[in-house]
């Protein structure tokens, strides 16, 4: 149980295009998913909270209008990147808030982006 | 705001038992978790503390005081596949309730013959 699943593992694209990444809770339903990023050696830095239904919650100094992020069910939450730039090159890893006491985080498989 | 510290590196060799502490400051406390992150992959679940005491899970325990901010993650009987980065989160009490985690920058584990 508990599995999160994300589409596509990897991605290579072109500065300037956007690509969109998809988070599925696969066997349980997830109210609220999260979208983290990580450099290599570096902690997952929370990007954002993804509420289905409402609008996401951002951290301080992500740009909202710049990573788009879509939880229009309890199982599927995406995560768009605009006008991708090479900074934005970077392990992209989402989680799927399981229920229960612990309310444990259960992770996706992680996205890795490249852009050119 | 939390704050949570790791160290960073440690090698160790196959059966042996390793411990690796995470000490944390954070306003208000609701849990602290530990995963394993193999390189180039999301993390995995392997315990849950919310309670002062030990937790015991196989070949893995974590221990919780949270009277002093400490956690560790005491590993036993040490495997090749042991080796991997170790994630201390700590999840603080939120008004919104949305259980946001905040993690340490992780202790690398080498495991060697």
């Amino acid at each position: 149980g508990a599995v999160v699943s994300q589409h596509p593992s990897w991605v290579i694209c072109k500065s300037g295009t956007s690509v969109k990444i998809e988070c599925r809770s696969l066997d349980f339903q997830a109210t609220t998913m999260f979208w983290y990023r990580q450099f290599p050696k570096q902690s997952l830095m929370l990007m954002a909270t993804s509420n289905e239904g409402s609008k996401a919650t951002y951290e301080q100094g992500v740009e909202k209008d710049k990573f788009l992020i879509n939880h229009a069910s309890l199982t599927l939450s995406t995560l768009t990147v605009t006008s991708a730039h090479p900074e934005d090159s970077s392990f992209y890893i989402c989680s799927a808030r399981g229920q229960g006491a612990a309310d444990t985080q259960y992770f996706g498989p992680g996205t890795r982006l490249t852009v050119l | 705001g939390q704050n949570i510290d790791q160290p960073t590196e440690m090698t160790a060799t196959e059966g042996a038992i390793v411990q690796i502490n995470c000490t944390y400051q954070t306003s208000g406390f609701n849990g602290l978790f530990w995963y394993q992150q193999h390189a180039g992959e999301a993390p995995t679940f392997l315990s849950y503390n919310v309670l002062d005491g030990l937790e015991e899970k196989g070949r893995f325990s974590s221990f919780l005081s949270r009277s002093k901010g400490y956690s560790y993650l005491l590993l036993k009987e040490l495997q090749m596949k042991d080796s991997a980065s170790y994630l201390c989160a700590v999840r603080p009490l939120q008004p919104d309730g949305n259980n946001r985690l905040a993690f340490g920058k992780g202790n690398q584990v080498v495991v060697i013959p």
